[in-house]
């Protein structure tokens, strides 16, 4: 078991750049979550796979935010035309269920 | 929507002291997870309960569930420096996700 891993750790962009980050799951745990916090909040919930399928996706998600899941393991959450209001800690989570037990380091996202 | 308040939002004590948060919901738990965060990391998970009136502990961590389950206490005994960070609580939505709460952020002085 070598845990969630999350890349990059730390990404600095400018306003109107496209981003994309990428997290690694636990190999055998079929759910995958991605959660945004801002400073001083708990996590927010953005959205989540099951294997490669994308079951819910929250209201925060606006259409600039795409997360994809293609072959049911690793998952990318691309940011397009980023704005100031992205700068957050976006935090990936891996389950068999529904029981958040096992998060990646988190991508701090900066945009300038 | 499910809501889940705790208090204090900061707590500062002294090495040594003993301290509890607590975490609040507007509806009933069907499960509760404590996670701890250092600043700038991901969650680390702790505990997690689901029965009413349950109560588990690791190491010097002891957390509640009300017998209501709606509300749930973390209580740490003779706190050191490593205990220091963002405690958060989170429940079980029901519908496949985890909502949390804002945190407690704690500080230990030496």
């Amino acid at each position: 078991d070598t845990g969630v891993s999350q890349d990059p750790r730390h990404k600095i962009t400018k306003r109107g750049q496209n981003v994309t980050f990428r997290c690694d799951p636990i190999s055998e745990h079929n759910r995958l979550y991605w959660y945004r916090q801002t400073l001083g909040q708990g996590p927010e919930f953005l959205t989540y796979f099951q294997n490669e399928a994308q079951l819910e996706k929250s209201r925060l998600l606006s259409d600039r935010f795409s997360a994809e899941r293609p072959k049911g393991s690793f998952s990318t959450l691309e940011i397009q035309r980023t704005e100031q209001g992205d700068s957050a800690m976006y935090l990936c989570a891996s389950s068999p269920l529904t029981d958040l037990r096992h998060f990646g380091p988190g991508t701090r996202l900066t945009v300038l | 929507s499910q809501e889940l308040e705790q208090s204090p939002q900061s707590l500062i004590v002294q090495e040594g002291k003993n301290l509890t948060i607590n975490c609040t919901s507007s509806k009933t738990l069907y499960g509760l997870y404590w996670y701890k965060q250092k600043y700038g990391e991901g969650l680390i998970f702790l505990m997690m309960l689901q029965k009413g009136g349950e109560e588990k502990s690791h190491e010097k961590i002891t957390a509640k569930l009300d017998e209501k389950k709606q509300q749930s206490s973390l209580h740490i005994t003779a706190s050191q420096p490593s205990h220091a960070g963002i405690y958060l609580c989170g429940a079980d939505s029901r519908d496949d996700k985890i909502i949390f709460g804002k945190g407690t952020r704690l500080h230990i002085l030496p």
